[in-house]
């Protein structure tokens, strides 16, 4: 019954390749979001879709790109890894101006 | 643009102290105003929110916060810590235009010693 849900927790990966992440939320909400948290635990926002529509994208290299399939789902997908992607991606969700609820993260490591 | 800042990026405190955390923030109008607590390997879970009304807000784990807007500060506190407070805090400011574009503080991390 987890209400937002990310997979995989942990992604380890050689430099240059391309990998996913996907998240889902069940419990209803129009808003979805994808934050990074860096090494120093700085929290920052990349990209929010509400009902499926690009409404925030912060200056994010265009090797990210977020789909959104439907309201419920938020996938982030990234091309030619860097070294300096290593981070935790949160994925969160709210609903019209309720507080975000956030999922545990994945922990991105690039070797 | 708002911004946060939480001048304290690391506290120990005594289990059965008292713990404040502070938060001031920048924004031109009235913000709404958070507080997060994460755990190590764990998301980010909502201790308390400020939208409007009465500046004293109560929250989960016994945990307040009370808006100061003469200070622009979102000040967190707990009467008497536990051990399972030891975690990392979040102060967080959204913007009543852009609602869902929130801004992070740096975090302060809390230590409980016994």
């Amino acid at each position: 019954d987890t209400a937002v849900s990310q997979t995989p927790k942990y992604l380890v990966t050689q430099m240059g390749n391309d990998k996913s992440i996907k998240c889902e939320q069940n419990l209803g909400h129009d808003t979805m979001y994808w934050y990074k948290q860096d090494s120093k635990k700085f929290l920052k926002i990349m990209f929010s879709y509400n009902n499926k529509e690009l409404i925030i994208n912060e200056t994010v290299p265009n090797r990210f790109s977020p789909k959104s399939p439907d309201k419920a789902h938020l996938n982030l997908h990234i091309n030619s890894l860097e070294l300096g992607d290593s981070a935790v991606y949160f994925c969160a969700s709210s609903q019209s101006s309720e507080p975000q609820h956030f999922g545990d993260g994945t922990r991105l490591s690039i070797l | 643009a708002q911004s946060v800042t939480q001048p304290d990026i690391h506290i120990t405190v005594s289990e059965g102290a008292s713990l404040e955390l502070r938060c001031n923030y920048s924004y031109g109008a009235t913000p709404y105003l958070f507080w997060y607590v994460q755990s190590p390997g764990q998301g980010l879970q909502l201790l308390l929110k400020y939208f409007s009304g009465d500046t004293l807000v109560q929250g989960i784990k016994g945990f307040e916060a009370e808006f100061k807007r003469s200070q622009s500060s979102f000040n967190l506190r707990k009467p008497s810590v536990h051990w399972s407070d030891a975690a990392e805090y979040f102060c967080a400011v959204g913007a009543t235009d852009s609602w869902g574009k929130l801004q992070f503080g740096a975090g302060t991390q809390v230590v409980v010693t016994p």
